[in-house]
């Protein structure tokens, strides 16, 4: 099975722009979530869905939204950009077994945003 | 609010030595405990987990971990490492009730291993 993809793999954005970044997931799995990883925050959890609803959400603001299509798919995205959203966003997807707490995370390569 | 603390932020071995890397949450509930590992332009994978059961969980390449529930503690050990084995380690806590599952990572330990 291929793995969890993501694109774009880097991306520059200007302070107050938006962005969407895409993650297609594992074959299978319609559990998605993602993860804003910094070198001060490490990683920390933004949202999941499954079944095209948000399942789970972080603390972060509203300026982060996401959504998943009918094939799992998803897409996040980030308005008015700030110098603190530089950052590796990663996408994990999930097998649904036995609830959302026992699910093990597969993880994608990331895209290295970068806000100047 | 939850939180996992992953003491040793860097760690250098030589082949052959013995690993523990520490890992502490607090929560009061039960949780879900997981380490994952990030080798070098890999991304990130599992390395074991731990749901209910014997404490002590082995995972792939050699790894084990012990959850001791009284210390809220997940320490990952590896009784002889290998250069191979050179890479990012991260702690993560899933809790259990509430209805919200939102894990928790530690802030990971990078772990060196000299030939």
């Amino acid at each position: 099975k291929a793995g969890v993809t993501q694109t774009p793999r880097y991306l520059i954005k200007t302070r107050g722009q938006q962005v969407t970044l895409s993650c297609s997931p594992i074959s299978g799995h319609r559990s998605v979530s993602w993860y804003q990883q910094t070198p001060g925050q490490g990683l920390q959890f933004l949202f999941e869905y499954f079944s095209e609803t948000q399942r789970n959400k972080g603390n972060f603001p509203g300026r982060f939204s996401g959504r998943q299509f009918s094939n799992s798919r998803s897409e996040m995205n980030v308005s008015t950009l700030e110098l603190g959203d530089s950052a590796l966003y990663l996408c994990a997807s999930s097998p649904e077994i036995s609830g959302a707490a026992y699910n093990e995370q597969f993880f994608g390569p990331g895209t290295r945003l970068t806000v100047l | 609010a939850q939180s996992v603390s992953q003491h040793n932020h860097h760690v250098i071995l030589s082949e052959a030595a013995s690993l523990e890397l520490g890992c502490n949450y607090s929560y009061g509930g039960t949780v879900n405990l997981f380490w994952y590992v990030q080798y070098p332009g890999q991304h990130l994978q599992l390395l074991l987990k731990y749901f209910s059961g014997d404490p002590l969980v082995k995972g792939i390449k050699g790894f084990e971990a012990e959850f001791i529930k009284s210390k809220f503690s997940f320490n990952l050990r590896k009784p002889s490492v290998q250069w191979s084995d050179t890479a990012e380690y991260f702690c993560a806590v899933m809790p259990l009730s509430g209805g919200s599952y939102i894990p928790t990572f530690g802030r990971g330990t990078s772990l060196i291993v000299h030939p």
